[in-house]
């Protein structure tokens, strides 16, 4: 049985490109949310995603966007790069509600030059 | 505003000694609580979780005590063993079944054979 599956592991943009970070979800898992973790902080919450709508947001600006695909996976969209936005993007499943259900993926590295 | 916090960035703990890992948070909303741990290059994996309606949860060698007047919790691992180094992440979320999890940034658990 799969755990939750992230691509790329990692990758290197520049300042003002967009990047697209894709996740699977534990199979059985209709919920999917994305976290940002910078060096040295625990994951920020950035956005939840249910029944391919967004469920839930963080404090993120517009420039992170994201979808949910019919078989559940999910994207994580983010336009206009900064070098704030280095950081390590996690993707975490569940079904339905539980949070000691939640499965996080192993990461997309971000690197923004 | 970082409500949920760990202060201590490190542990370093003898081979068959108790682990204390501790965990304060500001908002007073917060009615779960969990902890988290990570590996390097792996997501963060579920590990135990307290309702605010208890103040107790075992599993194993993991307690986690929840002390709501002091906003205090704390995760006891006894006896630590080697396979326990890893970053351990406090984690909260208000009105169960509202996903957003709020992370503390960690703390490096040492244990030393």
């Amino acid at each position: 049985d799969a755990g939750v599956t992230q691509s790329p592991t990692h990758l290197i943009k520049t300042r003002g490109q967009q990047v697209t970070l894709r996740c699977s979800p534990k199979s059985g898992h209709d919920t999917v949310s994305w976290y940002q973790q910078a060096l040295g902080q625990g994951p920020q919450f950035i956005f939840q995603y249910y029944e391919e709508e967004e469920r839930q947001r963080g404090n993120f600006p517009d420039r992170f966007s994201g979808h949910q695909f019919p078989n559940y996976s999910s994207e994580l969209n983010v336009n206009a790069l900064l070098l704030g936005d280095s950081a390590l993007y996690l993707c975490a499943s569940s079904y339905g509600q539980g949070q000691e259900t939640q499965y996080f993926g192993p990461g997309t590295r971000l690197l923004v030059l | 505003d970082q409500q949920v916090k760990q202060n201590s960035p490190s542990l370093s703990v003898q081979e068959g000694r108790i682990s204390i890992l501790n965990c304060d948070y500001t908002n007073s909303m917060f009615d779960y609580f969990l902890w988290y741990k990570k590996y390097p290059a792996e997501g963060p994996t579920f590990l135990i979780s307290i309702s605010s309606i208890k103040d107790k949860n075992e599993d194993g060698r993991f307690t986690v005590f929840l002390n709501k007047s002091a906003k205090h919790l704390s995760l006891h691992i006894v006896p630590s063993q080697p396979g326990d180094s890893a970053v351990y992440f406090c984690a909260a979320l208000y009105n169960f079944g509202n996903e957003k999890l709020t992370f503390g940034t960690g703390t490096r658990l040492t244990i030393i054979p």
